[in-house]
């Protein structure tokens, strides 16, 4: 089955504690994107990936880091957490950017 | 900049149509997308609209898209407690996609 997963899907954390959150998609796609969603400001782009190796931010960079080491998985990187970066957050893939994208199930992040 | 503006509610009875609207001012979108988004879950693609075009029709949906006005409708046919959900409408710009901050749609009997 196509999709995009996303783990873990919730997860609640102290501020500083460095954490990992994984995206995988088994559809071959090159393009890859994370988003965070907020009540009020729909979602918001945070970095997106055109293929291996090549990352840019999106529109809400800060405090957040990405990999794309291969083309399945585009992990998002929380260095030190604070409570401004509690949000559900949403892993997408595409096979390029202009093609429909493709969303994992989220995280709901909670950082005390 | 770009930017996406939807209305936060809309409440309708069950078997009325629903219109959910959405503006955007970035006039070189060459898609626009309305996705659905049921609770505790992801983002779903309902259907999208390429800018060269002015309507798309699919079963009960109805996408309106007026590119002077840089206004997109989301018609929903007979709308069902099924269909209570938060809609977003998104505009694709070069390599993103921009969201709008969502309608909660709520059918009651």
């Amino acid at each position: 089955e196509a999709q995009v997963t996303q783990n873990p899907r919730y997860l609640i954390t102290v501020t500083g504690k460095k954490l990992t959150v994984t995206c995988s998609q088994n559809m071959n796609h090159e393009y890859m994107s994370w988003y965070r969603q907020d009540p009020g400001l729909g979602l918001r782009q945070i970095y997106y990936s055109m293929n291996v190796e090549v990352t840019d931010k999106g529109d809400v960079p800060e405090g957040y880091k990405v990999s794309r080491k291969e083309k399945r998985n585009f992990p998002l990187i929380l260095e030190s957490p604070s409570p401004n970066q509690t949000s559900l957050y949403f892993c997408a893939s595409s096979r390029n950017p202009s093609d429909t994208q493709y969303f994992g199930p989220g995280t709901r992040l909670t950082v005390l | 900049g770009e930017d996406v503006e939807q209305s936060l509610f809309l409440s309708v009875r069950e078997g009325d149509s629903s219109v959910i609207n959405c503006t955007y001012t970035d006039s070189s979108s060459t898609y626009l997308y309305w996705y659905k988004q049921e609770p505790g879950a992801g983002l779903q693609l309902l259907t999208y609209i390429f800018s060269n075009m002015d309507m798309k029709q699919d079963q009960r949906l109805t996408v309106l898209l007026n590119k002077k006005d840089k206004h997109l409708s989301l018609r929903i046919a007979d709308t069902q407690t099924g269909d209570s959900a938060i809609y977003f409408c998104a505009e694709k710009n070069t390599d993103k996609l921009i969201f709008g901050t969502g309608t909660r749609l709520q059918v009651f009997p």
